[in-house]
């Protein structure tokens, strides 16, 4: 079973618009944490937020949130005021604390910012 | 934080050979990895580099095809062995950077490797 569905693989939104990027996950273990990359068409991979399993509060990095609904297990990445450089792939990824520890990544989201 | 350096950054490889990609960190991480990702794909775990010892891969990646090594807390080799065109890929190394209240997972620049 998937452990993390996103299931938009291609979204548009104008310049200066916010946009919600959609990550549901599955785990029975209590303690993980949730994060999000962005992947340019440069390849690299770059760290946008990290929510842990226990924060009380949705996490924020600048122009990055995370809605975090802990009961519908669902993460989803909110960018507020897009710029045309934020297109790119996005990455939602799971860590459990239990086992490995390494990150599971969703399949990805295509984001296009139209001028 | 941490900043990984990853190497050769790209390369092109003739079938049944064998190429080495190292990754260093410029601090104490306390987990590596290696993570593949084909073309217009997701990146896959292939394996968690254990310091010391032999590293723990995932179900569909084996020892004899993808030998990693790590020699102490800030440096992993992957060996991608006896290469085909399947073997086409990008690959990473990431580090796992623990602070009290955050985690994050830091990524190199990744290899991109073309097998003939």
């Amino acid at each position: 079973a998937q452990k993390i569905t996103q299931t938009q693989p291609g979204m548009f939104v104008q310049e200066k618009e916010a946009v919600t990027l959609d990550c549901t996950y599955d785990t029975s273990d209590p303690s993980y944490g949730l994060f999000w990359y962005k992947q340019p068409s440069s390849g690299e991979m770059i760290f946008l937020i990290y929510q842990g399993s226990y924060d009380q509060q949705n996490a924020t990095e600048g122009r990055y949130s995370l809605n975090f609904q802990k009961a519908r297990k669902s993460a989803n990445l909110v960018i507020s005021a897009s710029q045309l450089g934020d297109s790119a792939m996005y990455f939602c990824a799971m860590r459990e604390d239990t086992g490995r520890r390494a990150l599971t990544f969703g399949s990805g989201t295509r984001l296009q910012v139209q001028p | 934080s941490a900043v990984i350096s990853q190497k050769p950054s790209r390369d092109i490889c003739q079938r049944g050979t064998s190429l080495t990609i190292q990754c260093q960190v410029d601090s104490q991480v306390t987990m590596m990895f290696w993570y593949r990702q084909q073309p217009g794909q997701s990146l896959t775990l292939i394996a968690t580099a254990n310091q010391g010892s032999e590293a723990t891969y995932e179900s569909g990646f084996v020892i004899d095809k993808f030998p990693i090594s790590r020699p102490n807390l800030t440096f992993s080799t992957l060996t991608v062995s006896n290469m085909s065109p399947e073997d086409s890929s990008i690959y990473l190394c990431s580090a796992l950077w623990t602070a009290a209240t955050n985690e994050k997972l830091f990524f190199g620049s990744g290899t991109q490797l073309s097998v003939l």
